[in-house]
């Protein structure tokens, strides 16, 4: 069965400084993999996807996120982090057998000023 | 701002009530989905329909019945909820079902307590 684990509940870095949130995953066949933001009272926001082949991807916001074949992992990353993107973070994984995005249990961010 | 629309907002009901949830979207996806999320937990797939047929349904209690009237429009009819079933429903669209590398985008949900 495919999954995806985020291990930290909480990340909290200063403004300014670089920001990671972790994702390992668990597939079998190809790794479709997504990143979603959620902002208090909102819905999820597709911040970026990975696309085969390419080991950093790009995303919205300025987010991006590296994919690592041999670690399993698809980390989200930023060089400068913003107060504004303090928000709760979701990995997901679609599984090509049921179609279903499997989702990690999520990441909150927080950024101080 | 999100390409999927959802109402109301906000629903407060009681036990007894039918009320209805309603998702549009004019992207033209094929997909669409229900997820219930409750607090700081990831949403959970309730729903899916594909070319306005429901695809998969994950044991929801009968008490949910979606609809999908057209392919731009997705429902949820509510009727003698228990107060579990408080959580913030999520609506979702993609391209199509089985283009596994396509983003779900979200709607901004409707926040539903049940009294």
């Amino acid at each position: 069965a495919q999954s995806v684990a985020q291990p930290e509940d909480q990340v909290n870095v200063a403004e300014g400084n670089p920001l990671t949130v972790k994702c390992t995953y668990s597939v079998s066949g190809n790794p479709y993999l997504f990143w979603y933001v959620q902002y208090p009272n909102r819905g999820l926001q597709f911040l970026l996807k990975y696309i085969t082949g390419d080991n950093l991807v790009k995303g919205s916001y300025g987010f991006e996120a590296e994919f690592n074949k041999s670690q399993t992992s698809f980390h989200l990353k930023k060089p400068s982090a913003l107060v504004s993107d303090s928000a709760l973070y979701f990995c997901a994984v679609r599984d090509a057998n049921t179609d279903k995005l499997i989702f990690g249990t999520g990441t909150r961010l927080q950024v101080f000023p | 701002d999100t390409e999927v629309t959802q109402t109301p907002k906000h629903l407060v009901m009681g036990m007894t009530n039918k009320k209805s949830l309603k998702c549009e979207q004019h992207m033209g996806h094929r997909a669409m989905y229900w997820y219930k999320q409750k607090a700081k937990k990831p949403p959970e797939l309730m729903f899916v329909y594909s070319y306005e047929k429901l695809s998969i349904n994950e044991s929801v209690p009968s008490r949910f019945s979606p609809e999908c009237p057209n392919s731009s429009l997705l429902n949820l009819h509510l009727h003698a909820l228990q107060p579990e079933d408080s959580a913030l429903y999520l609506c979702a669209s993609s391209q199509e079902s089985g283009l596994l590398n396509q983003p779900q985008h979200f709607g901004d949900g409707t926040r539903l307590s049940i009294l």
